[in-house]
């Protein structure tokens, strides 16, 4: 089946404490994205990859890092976490960055900084 | 910049109700839109496009057309069902900007009463 998956699912954690969530994609794209989503802001873009060792900066990437050695997989990375990075955490794939293809989305990681 | 505006929610229907709910974008160049639904803990789905205008969308019932001359993008179903209860993100794409990066709006929450 093809799919985006996300880990973990859920997460609560303290202020200052790396974490690491993964996202992996079994559908061979090479466009990939991370967006977070906060009630009455929508989803906003973090960071993107067009390909393997090639990412960059989305609309708020403050905070946060993404590494794409491979292919399927494209980590978000939180070295020091913040409360206000508290929100919901989408990963997105798409077999070409143009304007018309759909993006597939993983379920979503919801992420809790105390 | 590029922009989406949609239609405050929630919004509450019975079954067989008419559905619309509006989209107006801001986009320099030739954009494509999208309605993407995201029910209950899920992931966002693709709902259906349009990617030039007059174009219409159509998916599960729901329609949405691309107009121009408007900038609009409204989506619209004939009869909703309880299944229909979810959120639903009018969303753009362009070039410019961060490729591929999907602007969307607030998202409309619609719930539906047998």
């Amino acid at each position: 089946e093809a799919q985006v998956t996300q880990n973990p699912r859920y997460l609560i954690t303290v202020t200052g404490k790396k974490l690491t969530v993964t996202c992996s994609q079994n559908m061979n794209h090479e466009y990939m994205s991370w967006y977070r989503q906060d009630p009455g802001l929508g989803l906003r873009q973090i960071y993107y990859s067009m390909n393997v060792e090639v990412t960059d900066k989305g609309d708020v990437p403050e905070g946060y890092k993404v590494s794409r050695k491979e292919k399927r997989n494209f980590p978000l990375i939180l070295e020091s976490p913040s409360p206000n990075q508290t929100s919901l955490y989408f990963c997105a794939s798409s077999e070409d960055p143009g304007v018309s293809y759909e993006q597939y989305f993983g379920p979503g990681t919801r992420l809790t900084v105390t | 910049g590029n922009s989406v505006t949609q239609m405050e929610g929630p919004v509450t229907l019975s079954e067989e109700a008419f559905l619309t709910i509006n989209c107006t974008y801001t986009a320099t160049g030739y954009p494509s839109l999208f309605w993407y639904v995201q029910y209950p803990g899920e992931g966002l789905q693709l709902l259906l496009k349009a990617t030039k205008a007059d174009d219409k969308g159509s998916n599960k019932g729901f329609e949405a057309t691309y107009r121009k001359e408007t900038t609009s993008f409204h989506l619209e179903k004939g009869s909703v069902q309880v299944s229909d209860s979810a959120v639903y993100f009018c969303a753009l794409s362009s070039y410019g900007g961060s490729q591929g990066n999907l602007i969307f709006g607030k998202g409309t929450k619609l719930s539906v009463k047998p």
